[in-house]
């Protein structure tokens, strides 16, 4: 079984904080994914890697950045957490696509709070 | 990313009953997939169906694509109480990105 883990379950940060979230996938998958999840707006794309030291902007990077050192290990970083940022967030690994499959693996998510 | 849209918000049906549930999006694509979120497991993808299909069957779930219409639909039969959870459709493959979903409630 394909397992992703996130660092927390619930973290809580105060407003200018600098937040490491990190996750770790045990199936030497290329493709890892930060989402956030809010009521109303759905799970969100925040950045992706595709290679070690790879990484691209998914559809709402701002106030983010992210590092992928090695292959099992994908953080997500809050430079200077802002109440907005209170969210779910959700990892996510990828193997390449062989015959048309496109299944991610998520982790738990974790669950951040910026008072 | 492309997100789906699902319908109903939400769906309460009694133990034994089917569940359907819609999905539509804008642009075409080269597949859909569906997942299930609920507190227990997590995000879990259920089922991928390929534009040039018209139907996929695995176990009790049943996956339809139209792509003239832009929408899938997906049914559950013969629901358990464990099929209460979030579902969501995501159009394409790559960069997930996922709507609101569709909650069901499957009561005893």
């Amino acid at each position: 079984d394909v397992k992703v883990t996130q660092s927390s379950r619930y973290l809580v940060k105060r407003t200018g904080e600098k937040v490491f979230l990190e996750c770790v996938q045990d199936m030497d998958h290329e493709n890892m994914f930060w989402y956030r999840q809010d009521p109303g707006l759905g799970l969100r794309l925040i950045y992706f890697s595709y290679d070690v030291k790879m990484k691209e902007k998914g559809d709402i990077p701002e106030g983010y950045s992210v590092s992928r050192e090695k292959k099992e290990r994908f953080s997500l970083i809050l430079e200077s957490a802002s109440t907005n940022q209170t969210s779910m967030y959700l990892c996510a690994s990828r193997g390449e696509v062989i015959q048309f499959s496109y299944e991610q693996y998520f982790g738990p998510g974790t669950r951040l709070t910026v008072t | 990313s492309q997100q789906g849209e699902e319908d109903p918000q939400a769906l309460s049906i009694q133990e034994g009953e089917n569940a359907t549930m819609n999905c539509s999006y804008k642009t075409s694509i080269n597949n859909l997939q569906w997942y299930r979120q609920n507190s227990g497991r997590g995000l879990v993808h259920l089922i991928l169906i390929r534009s040039n299909e018209r139907e996929k069957h695995s176990g009790r779930l049943r996956v339809t694509l139209d792509t003239s219409k832009k929408s899938s639909s997906l049914l559950i039969t013969a629901s358990r109480a464990a099929d209460t959870a979030s579902y969501f459709c995501a159009p394409n493959d790559y960069k997930l990105s996922f709507g609101a979903g569709t909650t069901v409630t499957v009561r005893a």
